[in-house]
């Protein structure tokens, strides 16, 4: 079946600082990336969709200038927490359809990314 | 933003029981999605239910859905520890490359 990584699995960083998390499709190509937020015991909550060679599209309440979204690749979109605050500490999610035909509806989700912000 | 419910929010049941859960959503679909995920893990895909189908069954899963009542069911039969977990259900508007969109989820434990 189709892989999505992410990269890293977890990471601690101080407040003020920026983190970039990774995402990649491993065997398929993904024009449109989708990351998603999840709080502890909560679901997962739609950030942003990202778009290869264009700019994201980020849901209400989300900064985009906080949350920089780069889809550089087919298999490739990365998200930097710019400024980090505790209250970025989450469990950031990506997912990614392949655009080959025939692939279906499907969405392939990466294994998450845990960041914490000191 | 999130489409809809899922209820009960938690449930547990013995082991080899039956369990449960419905999602209720607001808006028109293409397809239904439910997805598991353990505590602190990433999702694992369950099982597609287009929104031209009414049930759909894999494994010791079964899945309904009611486009007029914009709702569906998944039921796990003869539950096993291992289905500890949270389900969530997901949907799509429409096909191509529309986000999916999460219920709040239910937290299933299963006592051996």
């Amino acid at each position: 079946g189709a892989v999505v990584s992410q990269h890293p699995s977890w990471v601690i960083c101080k407040s003020g600082t920026s983190v970039k998390i990774e995402c990649r499709s491993l065997d398929f190509q993904a024009t449109t990336m989708f990351w998603y937020r999840q709080f502890p015991k909560q679901s997962l909550m739609l950030m942003a969709t990202s778009n290869e060679g264009s700019k994201a599209t980020y849901e209400q309440g989300v900064e985009k200038d906080k949350f920089l979204i780069n889809h550089a690749s087919l298999t490739l979109s990365t998200l930097t927490v710019t400024s980090a605050h505790p209250e970025d500490s989450s469990f950031y999610i990506c997912s990614a359809r392949s655009i080959e035909a025939g692939a279906g509806d499907e969405q392939y989700f990466g294994p998450g990314t845990r960041l914490t912000v000191t | 933003s999130q489409q809809g419910e899922e209820d009960p929010q938690a449930l547990s049941i013995q082991e080899g029981e039956n369990a449960t859960m419905n999602c209720s959503y607001k808006t028109s679909i293409n397809n239904l999605q439910w997805y598991r995920q353990n505590s602190g893990r990433g999702l694992v895909h369950l099982i597609l239910i287009r929104s031209n189908e009414r049930e759909k069954h894999s494994g010791r899963l079964r899945v309904t859905l009611d486009t007029s009542k914009k709702s569906s069911s998944l039921l796990i039969t003869a539950s096993r520890a291992a289905d500890t977990a949270s389900y969530f259900c997901a949907t799509v508007r429409n096909s191509g490359n529309t986000p999916l969109v999460f219920g709040k989820g239910t937290r299933l434990s299963v006592i051996a």
